[in-house]
């Protein structure tokens, strides 16, 4: 059983449509990362959240929070094939030097 | 800068070889890890080092052995390999003061036949 669970485990859509990935625990975490990887690479640290309710913004991603820090969500908004990748949350629940990864969602944008 | 670097990048092994996986860091990283990736499961941890001179077990460590040979290097070993271990190995490193952020190297693609 993972500790996060990631929803949907497939998403295909056309360019230029909207996109939301979530990311889900019944743990608290110290902060949530989210990675990109690209076929035969090794995934890419987008960006880390810490504090609850924290949104950042990456160009068109946008990644939250949530307020009790058990969840988290990535949203892109018109979507490009460049997007296209496998998507990854991880989570760090205690100083213990580790951080815990979801199965991970495959985004595929079509052109 | 290279990053993080593994060798070899494709491997075929018969079932009870032995071979050793190699990965370096150039950004002066205190932790190194290793990972492998399934389909469906995400990344699981096998083992990980979290300063040089210490190695700690991960969620899926049977069968696999590691040497963190300096600050740099971090090898990760199968003595007898299986077919269960054919899979994609992932060597990271972080700098543990910035909340353990992944640095990935390229992947090492492991057939066990």
């Amino acid at each position: 059983t993972q500790l996060l669970e990631q929803s949907p485990q497939f998403l295909s859509i056309q360019e230029g449509e909207n996109l939301t990935v979530y990311c889900n625990s019944s743990s608290v975490f110290s902060s949530l990362q989210w990675y990109r990887q690209e076929p035969g690479e090794g995934p890419v640290l987008l960006v880390t959240v810490v504090t609850g309710g924290e949104v950042k913004k990456l160009k068109r991603l946008t990644f939250q929070f949530g307020d009790a820090r058990k969840d988290s969500s990535l949203h892109i908004t018109a979507a490009q094939p460049g997007d296209t990748g496998l998507y990854l949350c991880a989570g760090e629940t205690s100083n213990d030097y580790k951080l815990s990864f979801g199965a991970g969602t495959t985004v595929t944008v079509r052109a | 800068n290279a990053g993080v670097t593994q060798t070899p990048k494709f491997q075929v092994l018969k079932t009870g070889q032995s071979m050793t996986l190699q990965c370096a860091q150039d950004m002066n990283h205190n932790s190194m890890y290793w990972y492998r990736q399934d389909p469906g499961m995400g990344l699981r941890l096998i083992y990980y080092s979290a300063s040089e001179g210490t190695t700690d077990k991960g969620e899926v460590p049977n069968g696999y052995n590691v040497s963190r040979l300096n600050k740099r290097e971090f090898s990760l070993r199968l003595e007898s390999a299986a077919p269960s271990q054919t899979s994609v190995y992932f060597c990271a490193s972080s700098d543990s003061g910035q909340r353990y952020e992944q640095y990935f190297g390229p992947g090492t693609r492991l057939t066990v036949t």
